[in-house]
């Protein structure tokens, strides 16, 4: 299948400091990426839907000063969290949706990023 | 989006069937409902998909009845090694869709 890569795969970072999540798809090109966030024995909570070239849609309750997403290529999309705090220490997934190479509608989903912000 | 409900846990013995039922009453037209696996810490992996009757695969069948208000997830000879979370979800296959997660259900499988 399709195969939707992370980076980094964990990262520790201080309190206030921003942090720089990628998601690439590395062999297709996908229209639409989502980012969602897990915290520990619970489920995936949807945060925001992000199109190429164009502005993310954040789900209720996301703060999208705080969680800026951009989606500049078809194979790529960041989720940087800015001026961290503790609470912010989660699991944070993306996935992609196609595009040219899959077919339309597919999901697939990264490896997850582990953020743990002292 | 059509809400699912599912069992919070599960447990099972090696060698057993697992079937794992997920309702979702209000499910659209245009809903699939797909299962996904996830292990701690792991990004979840698409299990199986169908939109009525039944559909298998390598690992799994999914049985749909037809009303498609609930769905079947069928494992086949579990080992410890399917330990883990599973989610049913249903959405429409347009892309640009999102996949809105339920709580999941918990299998636990032991020797």
């Amino acid at each position: 299948g399709a195969v939707v890569s992370q980076h980094p795969s964990w990262v520790i970072c201080k309190s206030g400091t921003s942090v720089k999540i990628e998601c690439r798809s590395l062999d297709f090109q996908a229209t639409t990426m989502f980012w969602y966030r897990q915290f520990p024995k619970q489920s995936l909570m949807l945060m925001a839907t992000s199109n190429e070239g164009s502005k993310a849609t954040y789900e209720q309750g996301v703060e999208k000063d705080k969680f800026l997403i951009n989606h500049a290529s078809l194979t790529l999309s960041t989720l940087t969290v800015t001026s961290a705090h503790p609470e912010d220490s989660s699991f944070y997934i993306c996935s992609a949706s196609g595009g040219t190479g899959v077919s339309t509608g597919e999901l697939f989903f990264g490896e997850g990023s582990r953020l743990t912000v002292l | 989006l059509a809400k699912t409900t599912q069992p919070i846990s599960m447990d099972s013995y090696e060698g057993q069937e697992v079937n794992i039922t997920c309702s979702h009453n209000n499910i659209a037209t245009n809903d699939y409902i797909t299962w996904y696996q996830q292990f701690p810490s792991q990004g979840p992996r698409f299990i199986i998909q169908g939109y009525k009757t039944k559909v298998t695969n390598e690992v799994a069948s999914l049985f749909i009845p037809a009303d498609r208000k609930s769905s079947t997830l069928s494992l086949p000879r579990v080992s410890l090694s399917d330990t883990a979370v599973y989610y049913c979800l249903v959405g429409d296959r347009q892309a640009g869709t999102a996949l809105i997660f339920g709580k999941g259900t918990t299998l636990s499988v032991s020797s």
